[in-house]
């Protein structure tokens, strides 16, 4: 069973801090992972994904993320945040051999201005 | 255009009534998903087409119904709404396995 952990339900930071936003997942076998970012009164938006390669990949806006086979991560990072930046934001990770996309709880980012 | 269009935008049923949730893309995306989504809990997945075929999570087989008539639309069915089902329904698609998903900005029901 595939799980996603996102360990911290809510984030606070002041413009211009740089911020990082943790998931942990659990599974063994060959993953896609991804993030997506939620604006108040909108849908999930796609920010960035990891299948394999440079485990560092960029997204939109200066996020970035890295995976960490051995630690079972895959952290969102951005070294400046805006506070268009305030978003909930979900990782989510998917098995190869299917289709199901798991997601995290989510992590409120709180940018203050 | 990249919009997954859901409707109604909010939905208000009674205990013991149906309710018949929308959601529409002009993608041509072969794959489409319904999610659950309550307050401080991850999105749920009820389930998903990938072209015709229908899958449902085990765990909500008996409790929702879906179709798909063409590749543009999908619906999500619930035959018998209880108090459980008040919820925000998150309905998503992707072109393939590997490819992002597109969500519309759902459709909150809620559930009396």
């Amino acid at each position: 069973t595939q799980t996603v952990s996102q360990s911290d339900a809510h984030v606070t930071v002041f413009e211009g801090d740089s911020v990082e936003l943790r998931c942990n997942y659990s599974y063994g076998g060959s993953i896609y992972l991804s993030w997506y970012i939620q604006h108040h009164g909108r849908g999930l938006q796609f920010l960035l994904k990891y299948y394999s390669g440079n485990p560092v990949v960029q997204g939109v806006n200066g996020f970035k993320a890295e995976f960490s086979k051995s630690d079972s991560s895959f952290h969102l990072r951005k070294a400046s945040v805006h506070w268009s930046d305030s978003a909930v934001y979900f990782c989510a990770v998917r098995n190869t051999g299917n289709y199901k996309y798991v997601f995290g709880a989510g992590t409120r980012l709180k940018v203050i201005a | 255009d990249t919009t997954v269009k859901q409707n109604p935008r909010y939905k208000l049923a009674r205990v013991g009534k149906p309710v018949n949730l929308i959601c529409s893309q002009t993608m041509n995306h072969d794959t489409m998903y319904w999610y659950q989504k309550k307050p401080n809990q991850a999105p749920k997945l009820l389930l998903f087409y990938y072209d015709k075929i229908l899958n449902r999570e085990a765990d909500t087989f008996e409790k929702f119904q879906s179709s798909r008539p063409n590749n543009s639309f999908c619906s999500l069915y619930i035959g018998s709404a209880g108090l459980e089902y008040s919820a925000m329904y998150l309905c998503a698609s992707s072109r393939d396995s590997a490819e992002t998903l597109y969500f519309g900005s759902g459709t909150r029901l809620t559930v009396l």
